[in-house]
């Protein structure tokens, strides 16, 4: 078992949708989580970070956190065609974000 | 501010041929880290370096991959003999590492370089 899942996608969805991205873990001792953003032939940067369990909103982002099901959600509102992209969840154990791991990536279109 | 530069972008080679890579970090930046991202995959640490020393570097394939980062700056990636499992982006990162606060910490990546190996 990984101990980062995530779903591969591809997930396509029209412009002005509600997008759900999930990823489930394993390791107990996690706790910063992040999602990063690649574009195509880019590398990833960072778009959120959340501390332990709880939610966090920045803008159409919500990122939350569920430490009791080891399940993290990314929800983008109101989904732009400038959000096609692989989003990537990490994960980490330490103070900062050293020594991440990270999720397979989920590859997003949204169509307009 | 310039972010993380790598070059080259692209590579080619045959299986056994050997293959480098540099980065040249965000000026200041303490913390270095490559990757290994093979397609369909998240990223993969393979060394991490602090200044220029080495703070981990566990799931570096120490029989072929090489790394250096001479006068805490740029870096080099090496791999000898490449094998066709290589095939692979390789992105550098780097972290200014100082500070309390979780964005001190923030890792850039850079566009990394995407090898292919034939």
């Amino acid at each position: 078992q990984k101990e980062v899942e995530q779903d591969p996608g591809p997930l396509s969805v029209p412009e002005g949708a509600i997008v759900s991205l999930n990823c489930t873990y394993s390791n107990s001792a996690f706790q910063y989580f992040m999602w990063y953003r690649q574009y195509s032939r880019k590398g990833p940067e960072l778009l959120m970070y959340t501390y332990s369990s709880g939610n966090k909103e920045d803008g159409r982002f919500t990122a939350q956190v569920d430490k009791s099901s080891k399940y993290i959600s990314l929800f983008i509102r109101d989904s732009q065609p400038s959000d096609s992209a692989t989003y990537l969840c990490a994960m980490s154990a330490d103070f900062g974000n050293e020594k991440l791991t990270f999720g397979t990536g989920t590859r997003l279109t949204i169509i307009p | 501010e310039a972010g993380v530069a790598q070059s080259p972008r692209y590579k080619i080679i045959e299986k056994r041929q050997s293959v480098a890579f540099w980065c040249n970090p965000i000026s200041g930046h303490a913390t270095l880290y490559w990757y290994q991202q093979i397609l369909g995959q998240g990223p993969k640490l393979l060394i991490q370096f602090q200044n220029n020393g080495v703070v981990d570097d566990s799931q570096l394939p120490k029989d072929r991959f090489s790394a250096e980062r001479l006068k805490g700056v740029d870096s080099t990636l090496k791999i000898q003999p490449a094998k066709l499992e290589d095939s692979a982006v390789y992105l550098c990162a780097s972290s200014l590492a100082v500070g309390g606060t979780f964005y001190s910490y923030e890792q850039y990546f850079g566009p990394g370089t995407r090898l292919t190996v034939t």
